[in-house]
């Protein structure tokens, strides 16, 4: 299983976008790469999933560069209920979803 | 609001009694999970069903016994805890009952303490 490395912390202003970025550098070829947000005495929620190049939803944007040896979560345009901690995976295909220490983000007013 | 609900929210339990964590999801999801997760650390994985039966174990003590009874319902029956298995017991469910990169939906957890 692909080991990843996020910052432990970030601090952020209302309103400004928030770039996460995770580092996997021992990604397989058919490994996806899935984040998900957990606020406090609540369960992980998946945020978005990606493979290569640049994903969109409505939430945020996942850009993986041609390499896969990482990745970065951009949320735009943060507020305070995006205070949480983010959670960058990387996926097999099997029932192992595994989770890394994350990244505790703060938005600030 | 979340699809998976647990039950109960929370439990407080001695080191001898017996009592079990409930977990419900019906988005016909094949696949059901169990996380157990300690205050400021990332959810750990205990166990994986896959149809139903037992795909994954890891390698989790015996005072905590997993059961899928049907595809909709998982339970987590527990006896004889330690107060180091205090935590946020998170069920998780995913689409597909064979693996696959389907994203997992989680309950909120049932949190539990041992004294």
């Amino acid at each position: 299983l692909a080991k990843t490395t996020q910052p432990i912390s970030m601090d952020s202003y209302e309103g400004q976008e928030v770039n996460i970025t995770c580092s996997h550098n021992n990604i397989a070829t058919n490994d996806y790469i899935t984040w998900y947000q957990q606020f406090p005495s609540q369960g992980p929620r998946f945020i978005i999933q990606g493979y290569k190049t640049k994903v969109t939803n409505e939430v945020a944007s996942l850009f993986i560069p041609a390499d896969r040896k990482s990745s970065t979560l951009s949320l735009p345009r943060v507020s305070l209920s995006d205070t949480a901690v983010y959670y960058c995976l990387v996926e097999t295909g099997g029932f192992k979803t595994i989770f890394g220490a994350g990244t505790r983000l703060f938005v600030k007013a | 609001d979340t699809e998976v609900t647990q039950t109960p929210k929370h439990l407080v339990m001695g080191m001898t009694n017996k009592k079990s964590l409930k977990c419900e999801q019906h988005m016909g999801h094949r696949a059901m999970y169990w996380y157990k997760q300690k205050a400021k650390k990332p959810p750990e994985l205990m166990f994986v069903y896959s149809y139903e039966k037992l795909s994954i174990n890891e390698s989790v003590p015996s005072r905590f016994s997993p059961e899928c009874p049907n595809s909709s319902l998982l339970n987590l029956h527990l006896h004889a805890l330690q107060p180091e298995d205090s935590a946020l017991y998170l069920c998780a469910s995913s689409q597909s009952g064979g693996g696959g990169y389907s994203p997992l939906h989680f309950g909120n957890g049932t949190r539990l303490t041992v004294t």
